[in-house]
């Protein structure tokens, strides 16, 4: 059984510029969250998606955005880089139980905004 | 405010020894899980051990085991028989129902010496 797959493993971008980070669940998740990882900050919730819909969203600028397409695969996308948003990107799938059973994480997106 | 705190951010261990690892948390909410996740060097979060927040039994899986004290609100991690694999970060988390997101700690480094 596939894992939880991001890509890209590793992305390096300037400020200012745009991207996009992509999810894909584990087959028969519906639900997939994103956090952002840094040294100084930890994990930090930015939003969760089940079934095409945003059910929470954390406290991040409107620069972070998310979506989730009706095969379960999910992006995120942060426009107008800063120097600040270089950090670990995680994203985790949930059973069909619920989020309260566990994750199932993927490796991550390093990104670095130079 | 909903936290989880880590006070110990660096430990180590000899292999095959007993170490525990120490969390409290805050939440006005009766209903919720907790969870230690172990993060290695290659990024990836796996899922140590859960606990159903109204279960009063620790929850244990192999070599891992909870305290669990929720008049204390502590949920700390001990990990028996050491080994060089368990060298990683170790975040304690917690989720309440119908929030869809995980609170974190920021964790703890957990170093086993051969």
């Amino acid at each position: 059984k596939a894992g939880v797959t991001q890509t890209p493993r590793y992305l390096i971008k300037t400020r200012g510029q745009q991207v996009t980070l992509s999810c894909s669940p584990i087959s028969g998740h519906r639900s997939v969250s994103w956090y952002q990882q840094t040294p100084g900050q930890g994990l930090q919730f930015l939003f969760e998606y089940f079934s095409e819909t945003q059910r929470n969203k954390g406290n991040f600028p409107g620069r972070f955005s998310g979506r989730q397409f009706s095969n379960s695969r999910s992006e995120m996308n942060v426009s107008t880089l800063e120097l600040g948003d270089s950090a670990l990107y995680l994203c985790a799938s949930s059973p069909p139980t619920g989020a309260n059973y566990g994750y199932t994480f993927g490796s991550g997106t390093r990104l670095t905004v130079v | 405010a909903q936290t989880v705190t880590q006070s110990q951010p660096e430990m180590s261990v000899q292999e095959a020894e007993t170490v525990t690892l120490s969390c409290t948390y805050d939440t006005s909410e009766s209903n919720y899980y907790l969870f230690w996740y172990k993060q290695p060097p290659s990024r990836q979060m796996i899922l140590v051990i859960r606990q159903e927040a109204y279960k009063q039994q620790n929850a244990t899986e192999n070599r891992f085991s909870v305290n669990f004290q929720k008049a204390a609100k502590s949920f700390s991690l001990k990990i028996s028989d050491s080994q060089l694999g368990d060298t990683a970060m170790y975040f304690c988390a917690f989720i309440t129902s119908g929030t869809y997101k995980y609170i974190f700690g920021t964790g703890t480094r957990l170093k086993v010496l051969a």
